[in-house]
């Protein structure tokens, strides 16, 4: 069965560094996402993207951050100058169908600032 | 504002049901999703509702209400491997984003 899949599994690093986080969602799907779950509390919608473009952000998604689709097949997340508060998981998802289909989701990257 | 309800935590016992209740208030509903999440994992799909009424999927059943904002994922049969943190999710007109609950984390005893 296809899967999205997300590297690195763990990535650690130092306040104010830039991080890129990676995806490579389904191949046949259209709508991609990001959410993050910081430990043990609920997971938070990031940014939405479809066709190029990002469709929708939510107030975390600040001007730190940035998404990509630099080819085909990968989709990335961008924050330029880490926080203590952005350790988190970030799990990365797609969906054929935006609303209608369920989104996928990749096994996620463990993001530790310290 | 959006608002997602669901309890923290219920325990039951192997071979049991377990029903899982979810109340929502969101602007724009496109439909709600259920997922399981183990402990340091994805959140895997389970269920899919947008119209009223009970979604079979051999174990596991789904409900929505809408005029009353309520959800429920009944869990049949259970099995240790049900041990898992469940959320309900819904998902907004705008772009299909989803807005989760906190997750209520089900414990399956012997």
């Amino acid at each position: 069965e296809p899967e999205v899949t997300q590297t690195p599994s763990h990535q650690v690093t130092q306040m104010g560094q830039e991080v890129i986080l990676r995806c490579v969602p389904i191949s046949n799907h259209l709508y991609f996402y990001w959410y993050r779950q910081i430990l043990g509390q609920k997971v938070e919608f990031l940014v939405s993207f479809y066709n190029n473009e990002i469709s929708e952000k939510s107030e975390i998604f600040d001007d730190q951050f940035s998404v990509e689709r630099p080819d085909g097949s990968n989709f990335t997340l961008k924050i330029r100058s880490t926080k203590l508060e952005d350790s988190a998981m970030y799990f990365c998802a797609s969906s054929a169908k935006q609303g209608h289909q369920p989104q996928h989701f990749g096994d996620g990257t463990r993001l530790s600032i310290l | 504002g959006q608002n997602i309800d669901q309890p923290t935590e219920m325990t039951a016992t192997e071979g049991a049901i377990v029903q899982i209740n979810c109340t929502y208030q969101t602007s724009g509903f496109n439909g709600l999703f259920w997922y399981q999440q183990h402990a340091g994992e994805a959140p895997t799909f389970l269920s899919y509702n947008v119209l009223d009424g009970l979604e079979e999927k051999g174990r596991f059943s789904s409900f929505l209400s809408r005029s009353k904002g309520y959800s429920y994922l009944l869990l049949k049969e259970l099995q240790m491997k049900d041990s898992a943190s469940y959320l309900c999710a819904v998902s907004l007109i705008s772009w299909g984003k989803l807005q989760f609950g906190a997750g209520t984390q089900v414990v399956v005893t012997p």
